[in-house]
């Protein structure tokens, strides 16, 4: 079945710049999204990539598509430490069909 | 995108009852999704949501212990039947929305069963 996984933590400076990896499994997953959730409180989007993409930019973020390899990453710039939070991948093969969500990685940013 | 009113944002139950959680979503939608996401865990599908039909469930959850309704379509509930401490989680409501190829999600509801 369908799986994505993430590395569980990540620790940086404030300032520095974040990586976040996710690899999933099903090579039909065609639309692949990152969302933040910070302590308490619900899940915000932050950004999402078609397969048909290879990378997309939006201020701070940025996510990059390997679809040979199944791998997605969000990188954020200036990683500030408002940035604190779980960050989890999800997927769908099909516009409308449920996400399927990785474990989240928490992203700790130290002043 | 699509707002979604949750209600409750928390519960505390005694084990062995029943709550029921209702999403309110300020537009249509075909499919609604519920989540439940337990301490520390991530989200796991629990079924979806198609107005007029019986809920599509995941593998480990069954229509006897989470029944859904789904009378129209901008309203569902989900409830959590015969309750025990295991059931202790957030769970969530889930829309996509095709003209941003979104999906948004409820603000959640903190159950704790005691």
């Amino acid at each position: 079945g369908e799986d994505v996984e993430q590395s569980l933590f990540l620790s940086v400076r404030e300032g520095d710049s974040s990586v976040i990896n996710c690899t999933y499994t099903d090579s039909s997953s065609t639309y692949l999204y990152w969302y933040k959730q910070e302590p308490g409180a619900g899940l915000q989007l932050l950004t999402y990539i078609f397969s048909n993409m290879d990378m997309k930019q939006d201020q701070r973020l940025t996510v990059l598509l390997n679809k040979k390899d199944k791998h997605l990453s969000l990188r954020i710039a200036d990683t500030q430490t408002g940035d604190s939070a779980i960050y989890f991948c999800a997927e769908s093969t099909q516009a409308g069909t449920a996400l399927i969500f990785g474990k989240g990685t928490t992203l700790s940013v130290s002043s | 995108s699509a707002v979604i009113s949750q209600k409750p944002s928390r519960d505390i139950c005694q084990r062995g009852t029943s709550l029921t959680i209702q999403c309110q979503v300020d537009s249509q939608v075909t499919m609604m999704f519920w989540y439940r996401q337990q301490p520390g865990q991530s989200l796991t599908l629990i079924a979806t949501a198609n107005q007029g039909s019986e809920a599509t469930y995941e593998s480990g959850f069954v229509i006897d212990k989470f029944p859904i309704s789904r009378p129209n379509l901008t309203f569902s509930t989900l409830t959590v039947s015969n309750m025990s401490p295991e059931d202790s989680s957030i769970y969530l409501c889930s829309v996509f929305r095709q003209e941003s190829y979104g999906y948004t999600f409820g603000s959640g509801t903190r159950l704790t069963v005691v």
